[in-house]
């Protein structure tokens, strides 16, 4: 079965302009998590989907960022008037459990990242 | 809130050193914890995990025992090779959701 897969690999644009990142989670995967990782850093959360829902958006750092999953499976990250603040590899993973109190998530599976440079 | 403390890198070792990369946590309960790790130039890849108290999650050489008396859930391999430098994140979950990933501890392996 193939893994959690995002695209584009690389994505290059300049400053104040809008862009998409895709992904496409394990396939029956019901949650979905959004990071980003800046050289050097671990990931940070951004957002969190449970099916359609987002459960958890307390890490989207602003009102420029949002992000989608209509139909509970494929995700789109949306960054409006892109900033050089945003440059940074965009990870998304999949698990397959819903996460309960007390319990943390089931293994979390991650794609390779989108690498976002804003010129 | 849940939380994990990782031991600072970067540690650097030669061939067929014994490494620990330490990792404490303090969590709700008795949540699953994982590490992880990130090859150069790769993704983030589950490593191992331990799912309660006293398990010990193995792959690859590596170990690491889930001690709730101790809050610890250190990472160990007996004898490292080159092929296993990358840098390794110890990811105890925070309340029931995300993960919550420090800096990571960059190893470097020497031949």
């Amino acid at each position: 079965g193939a893994g959690v897969s995002q695209t584009p690999s690389n994505k290059v644009t300049e400053k104040g302009k809008y862009v998409e990142l895709r992904c496409d989670p394990i396939s029956g995967h019901t949650a979905l998590y959004w990071y980003r990782q800046s050289l050097g850093q671990g990931p940070e959360f951004l957002i969190y989907f449970q099916g359609t829902g987002a459960a958890d958006d307390s890490g989207l750092p602003n009102d420029r960022f949002f992000a989608v999953r209509p139909e509970g499976s494929v995700s789109t990250l949306k960054i409006q008037r892109t900033e050089r603040g945003d440059s940074a590899v965009y990870l998304c993973a999949s698990s397959s459990k819903k996460p309960t109190m007390g319990q943390g998530p089931d293994t979390q599976y991650f794609g390779p990242g989108t690498r976002l440079t804003v010129l | 809130g849940d939380s994990v403390t990782q031991m600072e890198g970067p540690v650097t070792l030669s061939e067929e050193a014994f490494l620990t990369i330490n990792c404490t946590y303090t969590a709700t309960g008795y949540p699953s914890l994982f590490w992880y790790v990130q090859y150069p130039g790769e993704g983030l890849q589950l490593l191992l995990k331990a799912t309660k108290a006293d398990d010990k999650g193995s792959n690859k050489g590596f170990e690491a025992t889930y001690r709730k008396e101790t809050t610890s859930f250190h990472l160990e391999k007996g004898s490292v090779q080159v092929s296993d430098s990358a840098v390794y994140f110890c990811a105890p979950p925070p309340g029931a959701q995300k993960l919550v990933f420090g800096q990571g501890t960059r190893l470097t392996i020497n031949p």
